[in-house]
């Protein structure tokens, strides 16, 4: 299996930019999670999808966030606009089920300039 | 709010010396799962525990969840400079809580 994929590995974007990032799931996992990682934060959840629909999503820190996953094999993450503040490296991972073991992606390291 | 206090934050140490990591919470969790980070790479499970008390030992990882389910902690016996990386603990209840990560350096 080829594991969560994530694209781009990294991104630089200047601040007011729309940012899309991508994620496919490990195929025949039915949760997809959307994670923030910072030094001085650590790990956060963002939202997390089970069948395509969100579940949680208090996490997302502000309207300017904003997921999908429009299919099984497929979601993004969206910011718009960007903020210098939003620079860290976003993971997806996903599961079987909802308390199973979370398979990471190599996680998008976005820098907001 | 579920607060998951992870310690120490940073670890420099030695090859061949042994370390504690710790996780602590006044919650309850149905799971504790530890994973470890490497640079540029997201998490990697290393175990789960979930009955109070349980000990899972993984080559020179060990790892204990407390009785009341409320805390967890780690030891490695004789660390190695390929155990070096970034520890986190992640506790699962009613949502999912997040330890802030022990970053662990093991020195040649």
């Amino acid at each position: 299996d080829a594991g969560v994929i994530q694209s781009p590995r990294h991104e630089v974007t200047e601040m007011g930019q729309e940012v899309t990032l991508r994620c496919k799931p490990i195929s025949g996992h039915d949760y997809l999670f959307w994670y923030r990682q910072t030094m001085m934060r650590g790990l956060e959840l963002l939202i997390y999808f089970n069948n395509n629909v969100p579940i949680d999503d208090s996490g997302m820190p502000e309207d300017r966030f904003s997921a999908k996953m429009p299919n099984a094999s497929f979601s993004t993450l969206k910011i718009q606009p960007s903020e210098p503040r939003d620079s860290a490296v976003y993971f997806c991972a996903s599961t079987s089920f909802e308390r199973g073991t979370q398979y990471f992606g190599p996680g998008t390291r976005l820098t907001v300039l | 709010t579920q607060l998951l206090e992870q310690s120490p934050q940073f670890l420099s140490i030695q090859e061949g010396e042994n370390l504690t990591v710790y996780c602590n919470s006044s919650s309850v969790f149905s799971s504790l799962q530890w994973y470890r980070q490497e640079p540029g790479e997201g998490p990697v499970l290393l175990v789960t525990v979930v009955t109070g008390g349980e000990v899972k030992k993984l080559k020179r990882l060990t790892f204990q969840f407390g009785d009341a389910r409320k805390d967890s902690s780690l030891h490695i016996t004789a660390a190695q400079p390929g155990d070096t990386g970034l520890y986190l603990c992640i506790g699962s209840a009613r949502q999912l809580t997040f330890g802030s990560g022990t970053q662990l350096t093991v020195l040649p």
